[in-house]
């Protein structure tokens, strides 16, 4: 059985930094791009980049509205995935989630950015 | 980046009913490889979306065939019928094919 579980949400102060962590389990980690999506509270979903598998190299492609404050990246021998977030700024707020793919979710977990 | 617009922003619908949704992209959504890459989602309350439909018309694994998909470049529609208790949420259409990839506002499926 696939299972994503996020962890390292909570409050951050407004131009902190965070990371959050996915572990992944119930199937070949290397084989998928891996996603992370964020929603705020009674919003749509924003997609903000993913890392690709291993046959392509686990490269990274991220939306402009966080590049640069963000970074994707994996480490494939403890099927992790992790979003470094830094600047943060109250419009960050939002849940957060990893994804395999387009395909499968975490059920996220909550990042509040506020003084 | 490309602007999905989905209509209606809610829907009301009697238990055993039919109804459909529709998204529209700013932009054809073919991709230089030939494929399509628009999904369809949908959020029960509390949950994580969960896939439904992908590359326009393809049902996900588990998902009835109550749910189909359709339409081509920039128009698409997502239809249920027999709709049941289950079915209610909000739907996201999302696009795959530009970057930054980009999800509608959502469609709120409620009973009559």
């Amino acid at each position: 059985e696939v299972k994503l579980l996020e962890s390292g949400g909570g409050l951050v102060q407004p131009g902190g930094s965070m990371r959050l962590s996915c572990a992944a389990s119930g199937f070949t980690f290397t084989d998928f791009y891996m996603y992370w999506i964020r929603q705020p509270a009674g919003k749509a979903p924003e997609w903000l980049g993913f890392i690709r598998n291993k046959a392509n190299g686990y490269t990274t492609e991220y939306n402009p509205s966080v590049k640069g404050r963000f970074t994707i990246s994996r480490d494939n021998t403890q099927n992790m995935l992790y979003l470094q977030m830094n600047t943060l700024r109250a419009e960050d707020t939002a849940t957060y989630y990893c994804a395999r793919a387009v395909v499968r979710w975490g059920q996220g977990t909550l990042v509040t950015v506020s003084s | 980046d490309v602007v999905m617009t989905q209509t209606p922003v809610s829907l009301s619908v009697s238990l055993g009913g039919q109804t459909s949704i529709s998204c529209r992209s700013s932009q054809s959504l073919v991709h230089s490889d030939g494929n399509t890459y628009l999904y369809w989602y949908l959020q029960k309350p509390g949950q994580s979306p969960q896939l439904l439909i992908y590359k326009v018309s393809n049902r996900f694994s588990g998902v009835p065939d109550r749910f189909s998909g359709s339409g081509s470049g920039t128009d698409f529609t997502l239809k249920i019928s027999r709709v049941e208790p289950e079915d209610l949420g909000v739907y996201y259409c999302y696009q795959g094919t530009h970057y930054p990839y980009t999800f509608g506002a959502g469609t709120k499926l409620e009973l009559k």
